[in-house]
């Protein structure tokens, strides 16, 4: 049941620019939260926003999130060379157990 | 620093062997979870534990078992190795006294079935 889809599959980018990606997802939702992960490891939490928010920040990170369309995205300022992983959004169904469906992921390439 | 750890990185089984795959974490927490990751698919769940010996299924079981006797370890087996379960296998725990604080995932095991 893979709940969401993000938006575009691969991102290309310079050092400093923007990197945005966009998630949807299905159903009513607790939470969503984004996730990194580096080449061949395991994903590393990065940021979580409860449906009953619109925007958080967390360093370099904003997170939107619109619960009417059933979306969300991920913005990175000023990118760096390091930022370059793949991206991954998860939510957590408003109803069950707390478990995490994640999407497919954006793969983002910041080039110096 | 908190930690889930995966016994392997790399695992190469031969077509019809047990594999035991382990994952520890120190963080006390209740979930524990087993996902598979491959390419174009994402992310999908393969069983989940909210205590010690209770497990539930995921989104694609088949193949697999769990086993968790002590609230840190979750192990997942695969009865009969088979091709078609070459995949990297990520662990995972979460806090259910505490929701919503996000996953922590093990570093993965890299499973080729030949």
């Amino acid at each position: 049941s893979q709940q969401g889809e993000e938006d575009p599959q691969a991102l290309s980018i310079q050092e400093g620019e923007n990197a945005t990606m966009n998630c949807s997802y299905k159903t009513s939702i607790n939470n969503l939260q984004w996730y990194r992960q580096n080449s061949g490891r395991g994903l590393v939490h990065l940021i979580l926003i409860r449906s009953n928010e619109r925007e958080k920040h967390s360093g370099r990170l904003r997170v939107t999130l619109d619960t009417s369309k059933k979306s969300s995205s991920l913005l990175i300022t000023a990118s760096r060379a390091a930022d370059t992983a793949s991206y991954f959004c998860a939510t957590d169904s408003a109803t069950g157990f707390q478990k995490l469906v994640f999407g497919t992921g954006t793969r983002l390439l910041v080039s110096p | 620093d908190v930690k889930v750890t995966q016994s392997s990185r790399y695992l190469v089984k031969r077509t019809g062997e047990k594999v035991f795959l382990e994952c520890v974490q120190d963080m006390d927490h209740e979930n524990m979870f087993w996902y598979r990751q491959d390419p174009g698919l994402g992310l999908r769940l393969i069983y989940f534990s909210y205590d010690v010996k209770m497990k539930e299924k995921g989104d694609i079981p088949e193949g697999y078992s769990v086993s968790r006797e002590k609230k840190e370890r979750f192990s997942l087996i695969l009865e009969s190795a088979s091709t078609n379960q070459t995949s990297m296998y990520l662990c995972a725990s979460s806090s259910l006294t505490v929701p919503g604080y996000g996953y922590t995932f093990g570093s993965g095991t890299r499973l080729t079935v030949v």
